[in-house]
């Protein structure tokens, strides 16, 4: 099976733009898990989806934002960007319990 | 929420020593995995070990979920084994798809 995948792998932007980011999971798992990960803060949860619902939310400002497709694609969106939003994003699928990690997208904000 | 506490915070080698990381965490999981993260960032899957003992190859981790910690040894290490080293844990509420992640403990294997 291939793994999870996302892009794009890496992104330049600068303030005030937003961005969207891509990830599909394995085939069959229907549950996708954003993070973000930062020097400062370690890896920390952005959202959850399964079957094109969020059940899960964590603790960052409504810039962020997330849906889920009918095939179980996920895009992350982030608005008005800020410096401090550089940072490694990674995707991650699950059929059960156990969470498989996409290769992340790498940003940087200018 | 769920605290996650990785020890130690660095550890440096030489090839061919043995290891034990140690995660502690301070209440019931669903779910517990350990990652190692490659240079390029990916995390790669090393175990999902929620309670008891695996072994894969030089890896081996257990968990003790009734104590609230897990252990990853790593026996005849290699310069390939460096990295960070991530324990990560789903509590046993409604935290759907949520890890609590340590913050890692960084690895360094000298030839």
């Amino acid at each position: 099976k291939a793994g999870v995948t996302q892009t794009p792998r890496y992104l330049i932007k600068t303030r005030g733009q937003q961005v969207t980011l891509s990830c599909s999971p394995i085939s069959g798992h229907r549950s996708v898990s954003w993070y973000q990960q930062t020097p400062g803060q370690g890896l920390q949860f952005l959202f959850e989806y399964f079957s094109e619902t969020q059940r899960n939310k964590g603790n960052f400002p409504g810039r962020f934002s997330g849906r889920q497709f009918s095939n179980s694609r996920s895009e992350m969106n982030v608005s008005t960007l800020e410096l401090g939003d550089s940072a490694l994003y990674l995707c991650a699928s699950s059929w059960d319990n156990e969470q498989f990690f996409g290769p992340g997208t790498r940003l940087t904000v200018l | 929420g769920i605290q996650v506490e990785q020890s130690p915070p660095d550890l440096i080698l030489q090839e061919g020593a043995n290891s034990t990381l140690r995660c502690n965490f301070s209440d019931s999981v669903n779910n517990l995995q350990w990652f190692h993260q490659n240079p390029w960032g990916q995390l790669i899957n090393l175990f999902y070990i929620p309670s008891g003992t695996k072994q894969n190859g030089r890896l081996s981790a257990t968990t003790v979920a009734t104590e609230r910690y897990s252990l990853l040894y790593i026996s005849s290490s290699q310069t390939t084994d460096s990295g960070v080293y991530f324990c990560a844990v789903e509590d046993g509420g409604t935290s759907y798809g949520k890890l609590t992640f340590g913050q890692g403990t960084i690895l360094t294997v000298h030839p």
